[in-house]
Order: C-alpha cells, then structure tokens, then sequence
C-alpha cells in the first residue's frame, strides 16, 4: 500500500516568497496532521484535520501560515510570506479512524525539507 | 517546562549491547504512551504502544511504563546496526482522538 506522500522532498527558496508543501494522505484515513520538526524544538503540531474540517489549528505559528484540506485525499500547507525562521522539516501525517480509547497510530510521509535564504 | 522531557544524545552503543532509552513527562493525564524511530530523512514510524502502566515485548524491543514516576522506557535487546535511528517518545490522552505529543529525540547510533 501507498504511504503518506508529500511533495516537494526538498524546497530552497528566498525570504518573502510563497511556500506550498502538499500531501496526499493514506486512503481511508480520517485524520490528517501537520508538523514541524527543528532541532531545538522536536516534533510540533501545526493543524489537525478530522473528515476534511480543521479541528485544531492552535499551533499554526502565525497568520503566514494556512491549511487546507479540499477532499479526502489531498492537503496543503502555505506559507506567505516565508521567513527564514520557517526553515525545518515539515511532514504530514494520516491516522485511521478507530474506536473510543484505542490509540491512534499515525503514520508519516518523508517530509519536506525547507530552506528559506 | 515542557510537557515530555528527552535526553537528544547522541548514544553509542557497540553492536549486541542492551540499550535503555528513556522519557519523563508531566501530565499524569497521559494514558498512551508510544516509541517512534525516525531514520535520517525519513518520518517517524511507529515502533511500539502501550496503555497505561505495565511492559510490552515486541522481538528484541520492551517498553515499560512506570505512571507513578511519570517515566517510560525503551529497550532494545541485541542491538544491531539497523538500530541506529533517531527514537522519539509520544504521548497522549484516553477518550477519543487526542493530541499527541512528542519527546525531541533521542540519536542512537550501534557501531559495528
């Protein structure tokens, strides 16, 4: 089965410009994450989706950066204006659908990997 | 203070030893308790998961949970160069989806 994919693998670009990381999600997984990883401050959750509807977007750092999810089986993540404190590792994640108290694996793409100069 | 405490490392270990991976956390709310490995340039996969307090044996990896200490572990028996990868505690909530949270990593790295 296909993973989580996410293009671009690796993004260089200049300060001001607009940023658009996408995502395709695992089929049939009803939960759809943002994350950011730097060195210093490990894995952060920008913005989870649930069927499609942002649930929580109260790590989103600024209004530079949005989220969008049309349908089940694309997302996007945009930064405008980039800055160069943007520059991580952003992956996407997906996480099926399960019952009341079972855990939630989620599984990762491989990242974009941004530099803003 | 953040809510998962880990030592990044790096760790070397020589190729057969035990290793001992570890994370304190603060919210006793916590009731999941996961082990991610993240090769380079990859994403995290998930390794293990546990719930609540108590031990899980997968192979040559155990995780063991102590809620009374806020402390959770990883070991890896027989380590083999494969291991060397980046291991990221997680954490979270019962009921529900809940947010998880992640430790920063820790580097292992098992020489030959």
């Amino acid at each position: 089965d296909a993973g989580v994919i996410q293009s671009p693998r690796h993004e260089v670009t200049e300060m001001g410009q607009e940023v658009t990381l996408r995502c395709k999600p695992i089929s049939g997984h009803d939960y759809l994450f943002w994350y950011r990883q730097t060195m210093m401050r490990g894995l952060e959750l920008l913005i989870y989706f649930n069927n499609n509807v942002p649930i929580d977007d109260s790590g989103m750092p600024e209004d530079r950066f949005s989220a969008k999810m049309p349908n089940a089986s694309f997302s996007t993540l945009k930064i405008q204006p980039s800055e160069p404190r943007d520059s991580a590792v952003y992956f996407c994640a997906s996480s099926p659908h399960l019952g009341q108290g079972a855990s939630q694996p989620q599984h990762f793409g491989d990242g974009t990997r941004l530099s803003i100069l | 203070q953040k809510e998962v405490e880990q030592d990044p490392g790096p760790l070397s270990v020589p190729e057969g030893a035990i290793v001992s991976l570890n994370c304190t956390y603060s919210n006793s709310a916590f009731q999941y308790f996961m082990w991610y490995r993240q090769y380079s340039r990859k994403g995290p996969e998930l390794l293990m998961y546990t719930y609540s307090s108590g031990n899980k044996e997968d192979g040559r990896f155990t995780a063991q949970v102590d809620k009374s200490s806020k402390y959770i572990s990883l070991f890896i028996r027989d380590s083999q160069p494969s291991d060397s990868a980046t291991y990221l505690c997680a954490m979270s909530r019962s009921g529900g989806y809940q947010k998880v949270t992640f430790g920063t990593g820790t580097k292992l790295q098992v020489i030959p």
